[in-house]
């Protein structure tokens, strides 16, 4: 299986704070995506790098992404209680028609 | 408003009971999807499909059957539910199916076998 495997599974910081999450992958990509679940609920897509990024931006987001290492990481900076949520990272295996997600990140904000 | 809906939300069933868990989009795409969220397990696909009438198993698909006879349904049906097929699951879909597309969620549905 070329499922992910998000890094660290639990993370809690206070508000303001940035937070990482990592995800590694065990085969070669088309692109990583990074998505968001709220407790229960349908996921969210956040960012989308292609393989030939290194790195992306968007909003608070940050994204970047180690083909040769097989890994990516997601940096929220100047964390907010709303970012308390899930997050996982989803790659496509070159040649294939779906994505395989990782098993996530619990990420913790404390008001 | 673009949106995949999935109904019911919550389900409790007992060992044996065939069900259906309907799956619609209202946004033309062609690629539907339905995954398993499990503990510890993230999510891990069941079943897709690229188009009407075409589908493929995915990581998980034993003890489950799906259909795509209209491009916006995609039905998740489990014959003879068993225990081990409590879980959360989602429907998603997306334009085409590759790997730059968005997938966009269902709300999910929640199902207890007793």
């Amino acid at each position: 299986s070329q499922q992910g495997e998000e890094d660290p599974q639990a993370l809690s910081i206070q508000e303001g704070e940035n937070a990482t999450m990592n995800c590694s992958y065990k085969t070669s990509i088309n692109n990583l995506q990074w998505y968001r679940q709220n407790s229960g609920r349908g996921l969210v897509h956040l960012i989308l790098i292609r393989s030939n990024e290194r790195e992306k931006h968007s909003g608070r987001l940050r994204v970047t992404l180690d083909t040769s290492k097989k890994s990516s990481s997601l940096l929220i900076t100047a964390s907010r209680a709303a970012d308390t949520a899930s997050y996982f990272c989803a790659t496509d295996a070159s040649g294939a028609n779906n994505l395989f997600f990782g098993t996530g990140t619990r990420l913790t904000v404390i008001p | 408003e673009a949106q995949v809906t999935q109904n019911p939300r919550y389900l409790i069933t007992v060992t044996g009971k065939k069900l259906t868990v309907t799956c619609s989009q209202n946004m033309n795409h062609e690629y539907m999807s339905w995954y398993r969220q499990d503990p510890g397990l993230g999510l891990r696909q069941i079943y897709y499909s690229m188009n009407v009438e075409v589908t493929d198993k995915g990581d998980v698909p034993e003890g489950y059957k799906v259909s795509r006879k209209e491009k916006r349904n995609f039905p998740l049906i489990l014959e003879s539910p068993s225990p081990n097929q409590t879980s959360l699951y989602f429907c998603a879909s997306s334009s085409l199916g590759r790997g730059e597309e968005t997938q966009y969620f269902g709300p999910g549905t929640r199902l207890l076998v007793l």
